[in-house]
């Protein structure tokens, strides 16, 4: 089946620094790929997504690039900010008609950005 | 438009109570999603609800139903409350596929 497995947390970085949190999945076909976050007592929200290898999804200065070749999704930012601080959870989403469409989430990395 | 909607935001239950966690989208979406969190755990599908009027198992269904009363509609049932089930709850609704989440509904089973 599929899975997602993202680097274990918690991740702590001083304001500015540059962030990358590893995300590598196993998948049929070829599926879409997702960054979300979640804020301290709120849902999950969409991050930033791509829907084919080599597409690169960006959002709030956050990026990732489909890598079908290493079958990886990392997310980075090159200065990240106090207000970055939330749990990052990477996922994918079967194409249509395989697994119902439906999505496997990573267990989600903790990011705590010092001032 | 509000979005995902779920109440109630908090819950205590004595083991062997019942309740229903309650979930509607105003998105028109077809597809709808109840998930639990727990720590260092990530998400688990417990059941989702293709369209209006199909529900199928997720990953952790064990003690649980559901409801699609219509397309706005997704409920979760607990018939028999048990401590295994202290979580956080999201509802979710999907389309085509990015997945929009409700607030959650934290409940506390004695």
């Amino acid at each position: 089946g599929n899975s997602v497995t993202q680097m274990e947390g918690p991740v702590t970085l001083s304001e500015e620094a540059f962030l990358t949190i590893n995300c590598t999945y196993t998948a049929t076909g070829y599926p879409s790929l997702f960054w979300y976050v979640q804020y301290p007592g709120e849902g999950l929200q969409l991050l930033l997504k791509a829907t084919k290898a080599d597409d690169k999804g960006s959002n709030k200065g956050f990026e990732a690039t489909y890598r079908k070749e290493t079958t990886s999704f990392h997310l980075e930012k090159g200065s990240v900010q106090v207000s970055d601080s939330a749990v990052y959870f990477c996922a994918l989403r079967s194409p249509p008609g395989t697994n119902a469409g439906k999505s496997t989430f990573g267990d989600g990395t903790t990011l705590t950005v010092k001032p | 438009n509000a979005g995902v909607t779920q109440t109630p935001k908090f819950q205590v239950l004595k083991t062997g109570q019942s309740m229903t966690l309650q979930c509607a989208q105003d998105m028109n979406h077809n597809s709808m999603y109840w998930y639990r969190q727990d720590p260092g755990m990530g998400l688990r599908l417990i059941y989702y609800s293709a369209s209006e009027g199909t529900t199928d198992k997720g990953e952790v269904p064990n003690g649980y139903n559901v409801s699609r009363l219509n397309k706005r509609e997704f409920s979760l049932r607990l018939e028999s409350a048990a401590p295994s089930q202290t979580s956080v709850y999201f509802c979710a609704s999907t389309e085509p596929e990015t997945q929009y989440f409700g607030p959650g509904t934290r409940l506390l089973v004695l």
